[in-house]
């Protein structure tokens, strides 16, 4: 199993410009979550997902937009990139059932918006 | 909203000696904590989970405390190696969905 993969692993923006993160799992989880990264931060969550076609914002959504076509895929878009949305962006992932369930999570995308 | 607090300055050993990490709540006593491990330039990976009704965890060198009335989990690695070098994150579920975490304390381990 490869577990959560994430798709690109670096990329460089203009300001303005739009891309989209893919998170792909292979382990039939039924949630999955975006966090950002930043130095003196944390994980924050961006976004998340309780199952295919479902989605839900978290503490920062401003300036992403997700989608859950496929269970096994989950995308995080940027429409007008800015440079406050430099960050490491992870994705993870987590079978239904209680709460405590662990996350795992990918290997994540380095973002700079210049 | 609960607050994750974990000790932002790095914490430096000796191996061979114990490393404890504090991690800090303030609100209600959360269900569960997690602990997670993370190494530069990689996504976090699970460690441990301690539910409030158990004081203590353990998982080969690993262990974990938790003190409802301190508000307050600790981590422990014993016989501490330089390969545990890492950032250690803190983290409970706020929603019920999603995790919500501290900052990390990093850990460096000397020879």
């Amino acid at each position: 199993n490869a577990g959560v993969t994430q798709t690109p692993k670096f990329r460089v923006l203009k300001t303005g410009q739009s891309m989209t993160l893919l998170c792909a799992q292979d382990m039939n989880h039924e949630y999955m979550y975006w966090y950002r990264q930043d130095p003196g931060m944390g994980l924050r969550l961006i976004h998340y997902s309780v199952g295919e076609g479902t989605t839900a914002k978290g503490e920062v959504p401003d300036g992403y937009n997700v989608s859950r076509l496929k269970k096994q895929n989950f995308l995080l878009g940027l429409e007008s990139a800015a440079p406050s949305q430099t960050s490491v962006y992870f994705c993870a992932s987590r079978p239904e059932g209680g709460a405590y369930n662990e996350q795992f999570f990918g290997p994540g995308t380095r973002l700079t918006v210049l | 909203s609960q607050k994750i607090e974990q000790n932002s300055e790095a914490l430096n050993i000796q191996e061979g000696k114990t490393a404890t990490l504090t991690c800090n709540y303030t609100n209600y006593s959360p269900a569960y904590l997690q602990w997670y491990r993370q190494d530069p330039g990689r996504g976090p990976v699970f460690l441990l989970l301690i539910r409030e009704n158990e004081k203590e965890k353990r998982k080969e060198r690993l262990k974990v405390t938790f003190d409802t009335t301190l508000k307050q989990s600790l981590f422990h690695i014993t016989a501490s190696q330089p390969a545990d070098s890492a950032t250690y994150l803190c983290a409970n579920a706020d929603s019920g969905y999603a995790l919500n975490f501290g900052k990390g304390t990093s850990l460096l381990v000397t020879p």
